[in-house]
């Protein structure tokens, strides 16, 4: 079992839609981090939370440490928004990855 | 500030050619981190440093791989010898200490050993 479950693995939005993306985890962090790979392959971080909610323009993410869950969220999806969600955490000195979220969002 | 930065883009090489894979970190950023990301097992950390110095290379897949960071801007990722599995985007990534601190990513490293 992974110690990082992200769902759902491929998504399909059209323009405009709200959007969630899920991350479960099976072991005590003290971070978790959500990514984004785009198309060409750069990878850009978008949050890092240890508790709470953050917002970064349409994006949101959220963090509940007693569920052991996270979701990332993206309101009024652009086509601009395509590309691979991956949710990763530390726990001690060890970081786990989920598999990636893929996300398309058609015009 | 030009961010962090990874050379080469793209290399590729033989099968049991040694490889050397480079990255200079955001300056004043006193973490750093080697990952490999391949279709079958997507991203994983391969090795992170602070202040220099190898904090965890439990992710490092076997002996043929090995890391080093000689100072606060310079560090190497090296396979030697290669395999044709080694073949791999290989990103690194540097961070401030402290939470709440952006990790920022290289563009990564694009290798195909034939």
């Amino acid at each position: 079992k992974n110690e990082v479950e992200q769902s759902p693995q491929n998504l399909t939005a059209q323009e405009g839609e709200f959007i969630t993306i899920n991350c479960s985890y099976s072991v005590g962090i003290s971070a978790l981090h959500w990514l984004q790979q785009h198309p060409g392959g750069g990878i850009v971080s978008l949050f890092m939370l240890s508790s709470g909610k953050k917002k970064h323009g349409r994006l949101i993410a959220t963090i509940n440490i007693q569920e052991k869950h996270s979701s990332l969220h993206i309101t009024a999806s652009h086509p601009r928004d395509s590309a691979v969600y991956i949710c990763a955490v530390r726990s001690g000195n060890q970081f786990y990855f989920g598999t990636g979220t893929s996300l398309t969002v058609i015009p | 500030d030009a961010g962090v930065i990874q050379s080469p883009r793209h290399e590729v090489t033989e099968m049991g050619q040694e490889v050397t894979l480079r990255c200079k970190p955001i300056s004043g950023h006193d973490y750093l981190f080697w990952y490999r990301q391949t279709m079958m097992r997507g991203l994983e950390l391969l090795i992170y440093f602070n202040n220099n110095v190898p904090i965890d290379d439990s992710g490092m897949p076997e002996d043929r791989f090995s890391a080093k960071m000689p100072n606060a801007s310079f560090s190497t990722l090296k396979i030697q010898p290669s395999e044709p599995r080694d073949s791999a985007v290989y990103f690194c990534a540097s961070r401030l200490g402290g939470n709440g601190n952006t990790i920022y990513f290289g563009e990564g490293s694009w290798l195909t050993v034939v």
